[in-house]
C-alpha cells in the first residue's frame, strides 16, 4: 500500500520568512496530493491540493510543487504570518478515496 | 450550507465495550471516508463507503466495521475496545465523480477515551 513521509517534523520561522515542507511517496500510481492545515483541537482543513497531470499550484501566499518522477512533493508557504502556525499534513491517493497522511509537521512562525 | 457533522463530540468507554459514531456529511456529498488519529499523529485509513458499501478499507481489524445509509450519512462501529483505539475519529466526505479526485473535507471528530 501507500507509504507517506513528510520532513521536517517540527519547523521554525521568523515572521515574513518562507517555510517549505517536502512529502515522499511510494506508490507510483498515487494521483491526487492535498494538503491539510490542523491547529489544535479543531479539524484538519484542506488548504491546497494538485493532481499528477501539473507539476504546480498556487493559491496567493500557498504553492505546491510535485514531481512525479521522484516521486515527492513540496508545500511553500510565502511570507508567513503568525496564524499560520499549526500542524500541516500531507495525504496522497490513488482516485481521492484511501487518503494516506504524512505524520505531520509542526510549523511555528515567530513574531 | 452544513458541513461535516460528527457526535458525539467525546465519549469514554471501558475495555471490551461497544461503540457507535455517526457522520453525516457535506450537503451534495455521497461519500463518507473515517479515519483514527492518534495523538501527534496523522490520520490512519479506516475504510470508505459509497453507495451504501465499503469501497475501500485501510489496515484495520474486523472489530472496526461501518454502515451507510440512503441519506448518505454513515457509522463507524467498534466491537471489543481496546485502550489502543483511543483516539480521535475523523469523518471525512467528498463527492464521487468517477475516476476524478474530489477533496474530502472533515468533520470535528469524535475523542473516544478508552479507560
Amino acid at each position: 500500500g501507500e507509504n507517506v513521509e513528510q520532513h521536517p517534523s517540527t519547523l521554525s520561522v521568523q515572521e515574513g520568512d518562507s517555510a517549505v515542507i517536502k512529502c515522499t511517496y511510494s506508490d507510483s500510481a498515487s494521483n491526487y496530493f492535498p494538503w491539510y492545515k490542523q491547529e489544535l483541537g479543531k479539524r484538519p482543513q484542506l488548504i491546497i491540493d494538485i493532481r499528477s497531470n501539473v507539476g504546480e499550484k498556487k493559491d496567493q501566499r500557498i504553492a505546491v510543487t510535485l514531481n512525479k518522477t521522484a516521486k515527492h512533493f513540496s508545500l511553500h508557504i510565502t511570507e508567513t504570518q503568525p496564524e499560520d502556525s499549526a500542524v500541516y499534513f500531507c495525504a496522497a491517493s490513488r482516485g481521492g478515496n484511501d487518503m494516506r497522511f504524512g505524520a505531520g509537521t509542526r510549523l511555528t512562525v515567530k513574531p | 450550507d452544513a458541513g461535516v457533522t460528527q457526535s458525539p463530540t467525546h465519549l469514554i468507554k471501558t475495555r471490551g465495550q461497544q461503540v457507535t459514531l455517526r457522520c453525516s456529511p457535506k450537503s451534495g456529498h455521497d461519500t463518507v471516508s473515517w479515519y483514527q488519529q492518534a495523538l501527534g499523529q496523522g490520520p490512519q485509513f479506516i475504510f470508505q463507503y459509497y453507495e451504501e458499501e465499503e469501497r475501500q478499507r485501510g489496515n484495520f481489524p474486523d472489530r472496526f466495521s461501518g454502515h451507510q445509509f440512503p441519506n448518505y450519512s454513515s457509522e463507524l462501529n467498534v466491537n471489543a475496545l481496546l485502550l489502543g483505539d483511543s483516539a480521535l475519529y475523523l469523518c471525512a466526505s467528498s463527492l464521487a465523480a468517477g475516476a476524478s479526485n474530489q477533496p474530502q473535507h472533515f468533520g470535528d471528530g469524535t475523542r473516544l477515551s478508552i479507560l
